[in-house]
């Protein structure tokens, strides 16, 4: 069974400074991981999805990097602002079919 | 970009009731649809896959006759928590590939938050 886990459950960063969200899981055959955002009482909203062939992929200051052999994501937030306070979710596809397992999730604050 | 939406939003019920959930697609067909279950300060958990016109796919531990099911058109899925407890209290989401789009990006409605007294 697939397990994801992400360090640190939360954390807090002057506005400006970069942030890096850890991913990790248990099972390297996977399809794809993906990157989600999730505001309190609101839906998720999908940042970034990275195929299982690819290395990294990148959108405006996001960029997320997949090491497949090792069963690792990490999501790079560059010059951060007091918008992308929120929870990051690194969720992976075993296989193909949308059916996604979740780590417990990254909750950002970025101070002013 | 396509959207789901979730009703009610909120619902707090005595235990022993039934609960209904709403999951709507609002701009796109979805054939498969799935629900989740996320408890405090905990990851979400697939409880179960939704099939347009036929039975649900439930996730091992997910009892199928507590959290019925029914995917009767392209747009709606119901979940339904049956004789609902207060252990059943939590938030529950659905998501919904667009297929047409290429299906690989899911869009997830925005959450119902459940409390059982």
């Amino acid at each position: 069974k697939q397990e994801v886990t992400q360090i640190p459950a939360a954390l807090s960063v002057p506005e400006g400074e970069n942030l890096v969200l850890n991913c990790s899981f248990t099972d390297s055959a996977i399809y794809n991981l993906q990157w989600f955002r999730q505001d309190p009482g609101k839906g998720l909203t999908s940042l970034l999805l990275i195929q299982s062939s690819q290395r990294e992929q990148t959108s405006g200051r996001l960029n997320a990097s997949l090491d497949k052999s090792s069963g690792r994501s990490t999501l790079y937030i560059a010059a951060s602002q007091p918008g992308d306070s929120a929870t990051y979710l690194c969720a992976v596809d075993a296989y193909g079919n949308n059916r996604l397992a979740f780590g417990k999730g990254n909750q950002v604050v970025v101070i002013p | 970009g396509a959207v789901v939406s979730q009703h009610p939003s909120w619902v707090i019920c005595k235990s022993g009731t039934s609960v209904k959930i709403e999951c709507r697609s609002l701009d796109f067909q979805a054939t498969t649809m799935f629900w989740y279950r996320q408890f405090p300060k905990q990851s979400l958990m697939l409880m179960a896959t939704s099939n347009e016109g036929s039975k649900a796919t439930y996730e091992q531990g997910v009892e199928k006759d507590k959290f019925l099911i029914n995917h009767a058109s392209l747009t709606l899925s119901t979940l339904t928590v049956t004789s609902a407890h207060p252990e059943d209290s939590s938030f529950y989401i659905c998501s919904a590939p667009d297929r047409l789009a290429g299906g690989e990006t899911q869009y997830f409605g925005p959450g119902t938050r459940l409390l059982v007294l």
